[in-house]
Order: structure tokens, then C-alpha cells, then sequence
């Protein structure tokens, strides 16, 4: 079965400085894999997504997640933090077949200290 | 703005009542999917339909059941409610059946039951 971990349910940083939040997935086959964030009483926006192609995904808002096959992680990053970037952060997979579930990961809560 | 409706924004109810929750999904999406998010389940997937028909289905209880419509929205129907049931229902929607399609997330229902 699928599933999906987040190493820390919170992550501090300054503003300006780097951004980490880390994604990792069991799975036999590599999935479809995805980054969402959640404002504040908001739905969830999607950041990024890596379906097949180059490892290296850019997003919106300077973000960008690397697909690591052998590590089977997907780690989001961002030079520069920025206060507005202060959200909960959820990575999702997908298996590759049409019809399955996205499974997401219990979610990251990232706070921007200024 | 993701173009996904969903209403009512919140719904207070007492335990043993039914609900009904509805979404529209953006102009020209043929798969709805709804999620359940608390604090302690985090973000479920329940169920998906495209174009109508159920495609998928996750950890959706036997008291609730969802359809779409010809015209594309989606209810969710919630029955025998339960304190436990007191959550965050999104419903989110995208073009195609699934696989690394985006799926585009509407604001959420609130639903607290008593």
C-alpha cells in the first residue's frame, strides 16, 4: 500500500532563508507526486507536480521539488523564505493508473519568522 | 479563485441528521472528487467520480454516498451524523479521469455537528 511521510509537523525558518520540507513515499512503483499548499480557511492549492520527465520541478511562488527515485523522496525547497509563505504544505501521490486514490501526507506547518 | 464552488460555506447540525453537501466543479472538468479533513484523520480521500460515474472510492463510511449529475456538480450526502464526522469537506475537480492530472481544490464545507 501507499503511503506518505512528512518529517516534521512544523518547520520555523527566518525570512530570506532557505525553505525545506521534506516528502518521502513507499511505493513499488514511482507515482505520480504532487505539492499542495493550504492558506488559512482556504482550500488547497497546487504548488507542483512531477508526472514523468526531468526530476527537477519548478512551481509557483519560487518553489521548486526534486524527485529523488532512489531515496523515493520528493523534498520541496525555496531560497527565500517570504512571510506570505507561512501555510500548512502537503505532499500527495498518486499511483499511475487512472482510477486510484491520492493518498496525501499528514501535512507540514511552516511559520516565517521576520 | 480555483473556479470550484462549493456550498454552504458551513453547516451546524445535530447528531442523527442527514446533510447535503454540493460542489460544481470548474467549467469543463469531467471528475469530482470529495475529501474529508480533520484534525485527527487529516485529509481523507473519499470518493471520485468522472463524468457520472464512480471511479474510485477511499475511506468513505456506508452512511455516506455522493453522486453527479448529468449537469457535472456533485452532492455528498452525509447521514446518522456523528460528532466524529465534525470536519472540513472539500471537493475538488479535474479534467480528465485522473493519473497526474491537477486537481483544483473549492473552499470547503464546514460541518460541525452537536
Amino acid at each position: 500500500a501507499q503511503s506518505v511521510t512528512q518529517l516534521g509537523s512544523h518547520v520555523s525558518v527566518s525570512e530570506g532563508a532557505l525553505v525545506l520540507l521534506r516528502c518521502n513515499y513507499s511505493s513499488s512503483v514511482p507515482p505520480y507526486l504532487f505539492w499542495y499548499v493550504q492558506y488559512p480557511n482556504q482550500g488547497l492549492q497546487l504548488l507542483l507536480k512531477y508526472t514523468t520527465g526531468a526530476t527537477l520541478v519548478k512551481g509557483i511562488n519560487g518553489f521548486e521539488a526534486e524527485f529523488k527515485k532512489s531515496e523515493t523522496s520528493f523534498h520541496l525547497t525555496k531560497p527565500s523564505a517570504h512571510m506570505s509563505d507561512a501555510a500548512e504544505y502537503f505532499c500527495a501521490v498518486r499511483r499511475k493508473t487512472s482510477y486510484d486514490k491520492v493518498i496525501f501526507g499528514p501535512g507540514t506547518s511552516l511559520s516565517v519568522i521576520p | 479563485d480555483s473556479g470550484v464552488t462549493q456550498t454552504p460555506k458551513h453547516l451546524i447540525t445535530a447528531t442523527g441528521q442527514r446533510v447535503t453537501l454540493r460542489c460544481s466543479p470548474r467549467s469543463g472538468d469531467l471528475s469530482v472528487y470529495w475529501y474529508q479533513q480533520s484534525l485527527d484523520q487529516g485529509l481523507q480521500f473519499l470518493i471520485q467520480y468522472y463524468n457520472g460515474e464512480e471511479r474510485a472510492k477511499g475511506n468513505i463510511l456506508e452512511r455516506f454516498s455522493a453522486q453527479q449529475f448529468p449537469d457535472l456538480h456533485s452532492e455528498l450526502n452525509l447521514s446518522s451524523l456523528e460528532l466524529g464526522d465534525s470536519a472540513l469537506y472539500f471537493c475538488a475537480s479535474s479534467v480528465t479521469r485522473g493519473g497526474g492530472d491537477t486537481q483544483y481544490f473549492g473552499p470547503g464545507t464546514r460541518l460541525t455537528v452537536l
